[in-house]
């Protein structure tokens, strides 16, 4: 009953470093999201991916790259981290655009 | 004006009682609505879509008002585990304009 597994929970990254993050979902979901989460600011879309092949940017993209590599994985690269992509990460999956997201549990990523 | 408003609270209440949250959204366009609940330092987990009728939930119900351009959600009978912070979710046209509130935090207190 896995849902939605994101890998790292948790990673600390030095300015300049690039790292991604994974992301796969099992319930079979043709759409899956990226967002980033900070204080006073709520939820905001980096990436999406409608369907498998197709992959398009949110609100804030600049500094992130994704892939989406089957149906069931999409992942987040950061080419050059920056302190300011300090965060909280989560995946998300649905059927459709107007279906309710599933979350994974967050990566909660920290760049000295 | 954001697309997307919430008070952010805190709003402390003690057991038992009736708490009600509104988010506000600005495009009439909107097209669905859902609140989440989020608990501290964990994921978003969808409580319940909003219907144009209206739709109940055992002690949660939610309401969307399309004239005003606002939903809310009216929690009955609050428990102490109900404490969390509570997400309202507009999605105006596809998947680029899904727009999160910052959230609502609630504390019931015993």
């Amino acid at each position: 009953n896995a849902g939605v597994t994101q890998t790292p929970k948790f990673q600390v990254l030095k300015t300049g470093q690039s790292m991604t993050l994974q992301c796969a979902q099992d319930m079979n979901h043709n759409s899956m999201y990226w967002y980033r989460q900070d204080p006073g600011m709520g939820l905001r879309l980096i990436y999406y991916s409608a369907s498998e092949g197709t992959t398009d940017k949110g609100e804030v993209p600049n500094g992130y790259n994704v892939s989406r590599l089957n149906k069931r994985e999409f992942s987040l690269r950061l080419e050059s981290a920056a302190p300011s992509q300090t965060s909280v990460y989560f995946c998300a999956s649905s059927e459709a655009a107007v279906q309710p997201q599933h979350f994974g549990d967050g990566t909660r990523l920290s760049i000295l | 004006r954001k697309e997307v408003e919430q008070d952010p609270g805190p709003f402390n209440v003690p057991e038992g009682a009736t708490v009600a949250f509104n988010c506000t959204y600005s495009n009439s366009a909107s097209q669905s609505f859902f609140w989440y609940r989020q608990d501290c330092r964990k994921e978003p987990k969808l409580l319940m879509s909003v219907y144009s009728s209206g739709n109940e939930d055992g002690r949660f119900t939610a309401q969307l008002n399309r004239a005003s351009q606002y939903i809310s959600l009216l929690i009955r009978d609050s428990k102490l585990s109900d404490s969390a912070t509570y997400l309202c979710v507009v999605n105006e046209r596809g998947y680029q304009k899904v727009t999160f509130g910052i959230g609502t935090k609630l504390q019931v207190i015993p």
